[in-house]
């Protein structure tokens, strides 16, 4: 079974702080993606990565950032934290084109973020 | 920007009735997928419907696709309590060889005992 692991389940972070939240999949699968999640919203791409060291920006990459060093992992940052981005953020994984055309996407369980 | 636009936005019925839930998407799409969430957890994948398929099923799960009209149904066929939960359907769409997979703000499904 695919696993998608995010570190934190819960975060609390205050205005202005750098942070961190990390994802690491054991699938070997090439594309992953970051989405928040708010209510009455849905998800919403932030970013997503078919390659390591590749990156393509989401609908709403302001204000976020992400790093892609090793195939297993996708980190996503937020460079100076602000209130309107306390959200649940969740991490997914699928195969890339090559080895699995119409791949769906394994999600881990999320993280809730909230910005004080 | 949504790709996917779930309908109805909340829907309660009886265990053992059926439950429908629609999606309309815009552009041209690869495929389409249906997910569940239970409450704070993440999604989990249920089934995907490819762009040439019309009609699939899994369990007590049933998908159509009208690419004319843009639209996917998800059926669930005598619903359980521990349906309860929330459907989003995703379209996704390649771009430059990778994938780039958009939601919709989901259906919540309230199923009585």
């Amino acid at each position: 079974d695919v696993k998608v692991t995010q570190s934190s389940r819960y975060l609390v972070k205050r205005t202005g702080e750098k942070v961190f939240l990390e994802c690491v999949q054991d699938m070997d699968h090439e594309n992953m993606f970051w989405y928040r999640q708010d209510p009455g919203l849905g998800l919403r791409l932030i970013y997503f990565s078919y390659d390591v060291k590749m990156k393509e920006k989401g609908d709403i990459p302001e204000g976020y950032s992400v790093s892609r060093e090793k195939k297993e992992r996708f980190s996503l940052i937020l460079e100076s934290a602000s209130t309107n981005q306390t959200s649940m953020y969740l991490c997914a994984s699928s195969w890339g084109p090559l080895r699995g055309r119409n791949s769906p996407l394994h999600f881990g369980n999320g993280t809730r973020l909230t910005v004080t | 920007s949504q790709q996917g636009e779930e309908d109805p936005q909340a829907l309660s019925i009886q265990e053992g009735e059926n439950a429908t839930m629609n999606c309309s998407y815009k552009t041209s799409i690869n495929n389409l997928q249906w997910y569940r969430q239970n409450s704070g957890r993440g999604l989990v994948h249920l089934i995907l419907i490819r762009s040439n398929e019309r009609e699939k099923h899994s369990g007590r799960l049933r998908v159509t696709l009208d690419t004319s009209k843009k639209s996917s149904s998800l059926l669930i066929t005598a619903s359980r309590a521990a349906d309860t939960a929330s459907y989003f359907c995703a379209t996704e769409g390649g771009v430059r060889g990778g994938f780039k997979t958009i939601f919709g703000a989901g259906t919540r499904l309230f199923v009585k005992a």
